[in-house]
């Protein structure tokens, strides 16, 4: 089975800190995605990446940077966080020849 | 652009009912089409899928077909569960690698 693990669940910060969220998928996945979803609003892509050290801009790519440095795993960046990216963030990978994408727990994230 | 329609919820029904949830596409050539299902507090789970037009997806009682003809992916199941309950969201992924999600439907089944 595929899994996709985030570091954390719930997350609480405060304005103007720098976050990281951490994504992992352990099936040699090529493609990694990360999304925000908000109730009414369904998921956005903020940042996606076919391949290591690539990083391609999803929908709202404002206020976020990503890194991928091994194929496994893809972070998220907020570089100072507002209370309007209080949200729920969810990772996804996905085998390019296959399609398909599986998704992780979710991390849940307030900023205060 | 390529988008995913799928009907408004919420939807509430009795334990044993018919579930039908509507999802219809627009892309140009012949995308793959998903099914997800949320439940509370967690992640997305990958369904069922079809790949071509007639294809059917199938898992856990859930079905869907692929019909080229109407640009629809409808879920169906016969006789629904509390357990059922979640969000179900309808996806494609067109010929370029895109993933496009449907607003998501939240269905609760009621003993």
């Amino acid at each position: 089975d595929v899994k996709v693990t985030q570091s954390s669940r719930y997350l609480v910060k405060r304005t103007g800190e720098k976050v990281f969220l951490e994504c992992v998928q352990d099936m040699d996945h090529e493609n990694m995605f990360w999304y925000r979803q908000d109730p009414g609003l369904g998921l956005r892509l903020i940042y996606f990446s076919y391949d290591v050290k690539m990083k391609e801009k999803g929908d709202i790519p404002e206020g976020y940077s990503v890194s991928r440095e091994k194929k496994e795993r893809f972070s998220l960046i907020l570089e100072s966080a507002s209370t309007n990216q209080t949200s729920m963030y969810l990772c996804a990978s996905s085998l390019q020849s296959v399609g398909a994408q599986y998704f992780g727990p979710g991390t849940r994230l307030t900023v205060l | 652009g390529d988008s995913v329609t799928q009907m408004e919820g919420p939807v509430t029904l009795s334990e044993e009912a018919f579930l039908t949830i509507n999802c219809t596409y627009t892309a140009t050539g012949y995308p793959s089409l998903f099914w997800y299902v949320q439940y509370p507090g967690e992640g997305l789970q990958l369904l069922l899928k079809a790949t071509k037009a007639d294809d059917k997806g199938s898992n856990k009682g859930f079905e869907a077909t692929y019909r080229k003809e109407t640009t629809s992916f409808h879920l169906e199941k016969g006789s629904v569960q509390v357990s059922d309950s979640a969000v179900y969201f309808c996806a494609l992924l067109n010929t370029g690698n895109q993933f496009y999600f449907g607003t998501g439907t939240s269905l609760t089944v009621i003993p």
